[in-house]
């Protein structure tokens, strides 16, 4: 069954911290591994990372892939109290000629003043 | 360009009864997902449609629920006969095209209750 696991699955730190993310996949017929952020409405897409070791970097966070141990981290530096979220981590994989999306259970981040 | 909308943005339904949920994509988007979010659990995915197509609906229950996305309209998902675990928030998300998940635009979702 595929299955994508991710951790912590809460984490408090305080401004200007530096969290990792973790996220972890058995899935056959892997595409490409996306990470979104979640606050109270509807996540909003991060990153997609298709090959490995090339890392993707959006301000202060960034992202990178390893398929061979199938898992991807995601970085925060210097993190602020807007960074409160829930961190979505999904595999897209074929199926049956389409495609389709396995999600985690989340990392809630809580960052403190 | 609108977003992605969906309504309504909170339904209480008792238990029996139907819940309807509306989707309209984004203008120009053909692909339409839905998605189940459970309290403190991630997202589950549940049907992929196109215009009245249903590619796969794996992830649906094989009872009570269904979805639809008609040539003119919003996507429906109805769920028939709702129980309590039936709670949860359901997203949809709408693409331009096949496999392209960095361009599936989420909409706001539709916030279940059921008493």
């Amino acid at each position: 069954e595929d299955k994508v696991v991710q951790s912590p699955l809460s984490l408090v730190v305080h401004e200007g911290d530096t969290v990792t993310l973790n996220c972890s996949y058995e899935v056959t017929n892997f595409r490409s591994l996306l990470w979104y952020k979640q606050e109270k409405k509807a996540p909003t897409f991060l990153f997609m990372l298709t090959s490995s070791g090339i890392e993707k970097k959006s301000g202060r966070l960034s992202s990178i892939l390893d398929k061979k141990e199938l898992f991807s981290i995601l970085n925060i530096t210097a993190t602020q109290t807007g960074d409160s979220a829930v961190y979505l981590c999904a595999v897209e994989a074929a199926t049956s000629g389409t495609y389709k999306y396995i999600f985690g259970t989340g990392t809630r981040l809580k960052v403190l003043a | 360009n609108a977003g992605v909308m969906q309504n309504p943005r909170h339904l209480v339904r008792r238990r029996g009864q139907e819940a309807r949920l509306r989707c309209s994509p984004m203008k120009g988007h053909s692909h339409v997902y839905w998605y189940r979010q459970l309290p403190e659990e991630g997202l589950k995915f549940m049907v992929y449609l196109q215009k009245e197509n249903i590619i796969d609906e794996s992830g649906m229950p094989k009872e009570r629920f269904s979805a639809e996305f008609p040539k003119e309209g919003p996507s429906i998902l109805r769920i028939q006969q709702v129980v309590r675990g039936d709670s949860a928030a359901y997203f949809c998300a709408s693409s331009p095209y096949l496999g392209t998940a960095e361009t599936q635009y989420f909409g706001p979702g539709t916030r279940l209750l059921v008493l």
